[in-house]
C-alpha cells in the first residue's frame, strides 16, 4: 500500500468559502501532483511539483493554488469555492525517475453547494 | 488526436473468458508505460508496468509495440473482481521542464456471472 493521504475525504461547502485540501506522502518522492476527475470521466492534471518550492500548473486550467514548503507536504488551496469547483481531487507522487510509479491517495471528494 | 487513446467500452464478458484492451499512444519518443486500474469512486491503483519485451503478472500480460505504437493489455480467466475501469499510461517525457505522464480516459470492463 502507498503512503500517501489525502484530508478530508468528503467535504461539502458553500459558495465563497476558502478550502485547503491536504494531501501528505511519507515515502520522500520529489514529484507530487494534483488530479481533477468528474465521475466517470478521465483525470486531468491541475498542478504538479518537483520538489521543494516547485510547483507548475498541469494541462488543465484550475483556479485553485498549490504550495510546496516541504517534501512530503501538498497542499491545494481554493480560495473562493464555486459549484462548478465540485469533483474528485486525487493528490499523487512519485520519484523522479520516468519509469517510477506514480501512487495515488484516496481522493476527496468535494461539493460546492 | 488525443495523445493517448482507449477504447472506453463497457466491455461486457462472461466471467472465465480472455478480454483484450489496446491503447494507442501519439509520441514515438514515449518512454514508459504502464497499466492502472481504477474501481469506481476510488483512486486509480498500477496494475502493471509495460516492458519492451512484454510482461505477464499471473492472468495478466501486457505487450508494448513501439513500432506501431501501441500497448496491450490481456486479462484470462476473468473474475467478477476485475470489473473495473482499465487507465493506459504513457510518460512522453520530453524534457524542458514538462511532466509528461498522460492518462487515458480509460477501457470500462464489466465482467458478467
Amino acid at each position: 500500500e502507498a503512503d500517501i493521504y489525502q484530508t478530508p475525504r468528503y467535504l461539502v461547502i458553500g459558495t465563497g468559502k476558502k478550502i485547503t485540501l491536504e494531501c501528505s506522502q511519507t515515502m520522500g518522492h520529489d514529484k507530487m501532483y494534483w488530479y481533477q476527475q468528474d465521475p466517470g470521466m478521465e483525470l486531468h492534471l491541475i498542478h504538479y511539483s518537483y520538489g521543494v518550492n516547485s510547483t507548475e500548473k498541469g494541462d488543465l486550467s484550475s483556479e485553485s493554488t498549490v504550495s510546496r514548503i516541504r517534501t512530503e507536504h501538498f497542499p491545494l488551496t481554493l480560495e473562493s469555492a464555486r459549484p462548478s469547483h465540485t469533483s474528485q481531487y486525487l493528490c499523487a507522487s512519485k520519484w523522479r525517475g520516468e519509469t517510477d510509479t506514480q501512487y495515488f491517495g484516496p481522493g476527496t471528494r468535494l461539493t460546492v453547494l | 488526436r488525443k495523445e493517448v487513446e482507449q477504447d472506453p467500452g463497457p466491455f461486457n464478458v462472461p466471467e472465465g473468458a480472455t478480454v483484450a484492451f489496446n491503447c494507442t499512444y501519439s509520441n514515438s519518443a514515449s518512454q514508459s508505460f504502464f497499466w492502472y486500474r481504477q474501481d469506481c469512486r476510488k483512486e486509480p491503483k498500477l496494475l502493471m508496468s509495460v516492458y519492451s519485451s512484454g510482461n505477464e503478472d499471473g492472468r495478466f500480460t501486457a505487450q508494448l509495440n513501439r513500432a506501431s505504437q501501441y500497448i496491450s493489455l490481456l486479462i484470462r480467466d476473468s473474475k467478477l473482481s476485475d470489473s473495473a475501469t482499465y487507465l493506459c499510461v504513457v510518460n512522453m517525457y520530453s524534457g524542458g521542464g514538462a511532466d509528461g505522464l498522460t492518462f487515458g480516459k480509460g477501457t470500462h470492463l464489466i465482467i458478467q456471472p
